[in-house]
């Protein structure tokens, strides 16, 4: 199946600072959508963005699909950016057994 | 807008229990996931129903199973439960025809004592 791959596993930042996460697969994607983890559990959509470049407020991503990699970047961290970035992908076009799978996830600290 | 409904949102059993997880998806997405996640770990497929039939299926132990009924709603039945079911289970729902993101319910954290 598909590889995802999260880098940094770990962050620690402190308030007001910028962040780029980074996600990488091993095949060409149909979807990709960016999480993010809140410390009760709740998995946020941040972006749909199987390719180009979106931005939402503080958050922004872009993804270039025929080099496979998707970065998400954060700036001016606030300490409720804190929880697990995941970045997911489905190779499938919809309609055929399409699922995500799930990078490890990034855990972000944002200290204040 | 509308969003993904999950109940219970809590669930406590004993080991040899049965469980049963209900999912609402968002009005008019056709297409229903069911995802496990343990601690620390990230999200696993276990099956996914498009328009009432099951489209797909991940890991999903035998002593699991779901369906989508006929107003959508969809049920997660899991039976002869082992202390590493406890786990979060999320739904998410899409619009399958458009190619949509997934949209995630919050959740049901099932703890099996």
């Amino acid at each position: 199946g598909i590889q995802v791959e999260q880098s940094p596993p770990d962050l620690i930042l402190q308030e007001g600072a910028n962040s780029t996460l980074r996600c990488n697969f091993s095949d060409s994607v149909n979807n990709l959508q960016w999480f993010h983890q809140n410390p009760w559990g709740q998995l946020i959509n941040l972006f749909y963005i199987p390719s180009g470049t979106k931005q939402n407020g503080r958050l922004s991503a872009t993804t270039v699909a025929t080099e496979r990699y998707s970065l998400l970047y954060i700036s001016s961290s606030q300490t409720t950016d804190s929880g697990v970035y995941f970045c997911a992908v489905d190779k499938n076009y919809a309609g055929a057994n399409s699922k995500l799978t799930f990078g490890k996830g990034i855990t972000l600290s944002v200290r204040p | 807008a509308a969003g993904v409904i999950q109940s219970p949102r809590h669930l406590i059993k004993e080991k040899r229990e049965t469980a049963t997880l209900k999912c609402y998806p968002i009005p008019r997405h056709d297409t229903v996931y069911w995802y496990q996640q343990g601690p620390g770990q990230d999200p696993q497929f276990l099956i996914s129903f498009y328009e009432k039939m099951q489209s797909d299926k991940g890991s999903i132990p035998d002593r699991f199973s779901a369906q989508q009924f006929s107003d959508y709603h969809s049920e997660l039945n899991m039976s002869s439960l082992e202390l590493g079911d406890s786990a979060l289970y999320f739904c998410a729902s899409s619009q399958l025809m458009w190619r949509e993101t997934q949209y995630f319910g919050p959740g049901t954290r099932l703890l099996v004592l």
